[in-house]
């Protein structure tokens, strides 16, 4: 069946490093990518989306990267800070389904050292 | 601000208790969404609705049931609670097939 998966369930950085956490997703129909990223206690908290006829889409200091041909997302934090350390999640959809949920991927724990 | 509530952050049942769950969202969004979430599992879908009385199961729905009377409101039913429903569960709400956004979750203990 389709799944969505990260590559490493953790990742460490210092701070002010660049921090990139990865994806890995099955369902070649997908055209619909979100990442999450979700802090100790609380609800997952949408961070940027792109949709398939994209390959990268840039917000405040992440960008997501989006390959196709090899069915791979990335996420990448600039100048990781401190407030950053969470659990990030990636989840696809198709965007032809109303109501359709999102399949979620298991998680990458970013830690950020000072 | 897209706003999606949830009736309790921490909440202890005993098994066998019949638990509601209600969720509440103020951006009349049409379809609603509930999940649990496990360590090593990820967030798993229990059911769904896309419109007032319309309900779809996701991929755990046994043992549970959902209602959702009002647009805004859609409330995740444990008939007979059992200690493998411990878990934190999600609720999350979106327009058409838009991105989901997630209630802060309800960490629910069952003894």
């Amino acid at each position: 069946g389709e799944s969505v998966g990260l590559h490493l369930p953790t990742l460490s950085v210092q701070e002010g490093d660049n921090s990139i956490i990865n994806c890995a997703y099955s369902n070649s129909a997908s055209d619909y990518f979100i990442w999450y990223k979700q802090e100790s206690g609380k609800g997952p908290q949408f961070i940027i989306d792109i949709r398939s006829n994209m390959d990268k889409r840039q917000g405040q200091r992440v960008t997501v990267l989006l390959n196709k041909t090899v069915k791979h997302l990335s996420l990448q934090i600039a100048a990781t800070q401190p407030g950053d350390s969470a659990v990030y999640f990636c989840a696809e959809s198709e965007d032809n389904q109303a109501g359709t949920a999102l399949i979620f991927g298991k998680g990458t724990t970013l830690s950020v050292s000072s | 601000d897209v706003k999606v509530t949830q009736s309790s952050r921490y909440l202890v049942k005993r098994t066998g208790e019949k638990v509601f769950l209600e969720c509440v969202q103020d951006m009349d969004h049409e379809n609603m969404f509930w999940y649990r979430q496990d360590p090593g599992l990820g967030l798993r879908l229990i059911y769904f609705s896309y419109d007032v009385k319309m309900k779809e199961k996701g991929d755990i729905p046994e043992g549970y049931s959902v209602s959702r009377e009002k647009k805004e409101r859609f409330s995740l039913i444990l008939e007979s609670a059992s200690t493998n429903q411990t878990s934190m569960y999600l609720c999350a709400s979106n327009e058409s097939t838009d991105t989901q956004y997630f209630g802060p979750g309800t960490r629910l203990t069952v003894l």
